[in-house]
């Protein structure tokens, strides 16, 4: 089992859909976050949670919308997306926000 | 804002060279900087992390050397293997933060 788990791997959506991102961590860690990742750009930070409140939201547009019902889970839903939100979604974990990110594979988002 | 810049998008190199990979930032100093390894279609894997009070940091075949003055990490592969391509990303992070900044990354390719 690995540390930090998302689905779904790979999401096709129209720009009407409501879909959800899910990732789980079995790390016992006290932070998540949310990445995104587009071609040739940083991985730019979403959303991080601590302790499950909610810590950063980096100018996010309000069609991305975040929920951590408790320190294992981590939620991104998603509706009426843009094509240009088309890219790779990666959840990470952290104890404390003073060391190593681990990452999910990441889930693969194209917005049709 | 903080900028971050590796060296370049892609370097290449002969198997068992060294790999020598750049991170140069801008205004503030981080309390520690990592270095973390990503695969296509994976996610990132963390491989060290150094601090501000520290020069050097070593883990087998890696060497990370840190100079606050230069605002610059090095990074080092020594004795390179095909194995070790991929892209290398660097990180930053401060400790009155909850987020750590990403550099766009540089991929590595390693020939026989």
């Amino acid at each position: 089992e690995t540390g930090v788990t998302q689905t779904p791997r790979h999401l096709v959506m129209g720009m009407t859909n409501k879909k959800s991102l899910k990732c789980e961590q079995h790390l016992g860690h006290n932070a998540m976050y949310w990445y995104k990742q587009s071609a040739k750009k940083p991985l730019e930070l979403m959303f991080v949670y601590s302790l499950e409140e909610r810590v950063e939201n980096n100018s996010v547009p309000s069609r991305f919308s975040p929920e951590c019902p408790n320190s294992s889970h981590l939620f991104l839903h998603l509706h009426t997306l843009q094509p240009e939100d088309s890219a790779l979604y990666l959840c990470a974990s952290s104890q404390d926000h003073t060391g190593e990110l681990f990452f999910g594979e990441g889930s693969r988002l194209t917005v049709l | 804002s903080q900028k971050i810049e590796q060296n370049s998008e892609a370097l290449n190199i002969q198997e068992g060279k060294t790999a020598t990979l750049t991170c140069n930032y801008t205004n503030y100093s981080p309390a520690y900087l990592q270095w973390y390894r990503q695969d296509p279609g994976r996610g990132p894997v963390f491989l060290l992390l150094i601090r501000e009070n520290e020069k050097e940091k070593r883990k087998e075949r890696l060497k990370v050397t840190f100079d606050t003055t230069l605002k610059q990490s090095l990074f080092h592969i020594t004795a390179s293997q095909p194995a070790d391509s991929a892209t290398y990303l660097c990180a930053l992070g401060y400790s009155s933060a909850s987020k750590i900044i990403f550099g766009s990354g540089t991929r590595l390719s390693i020939r026989p």
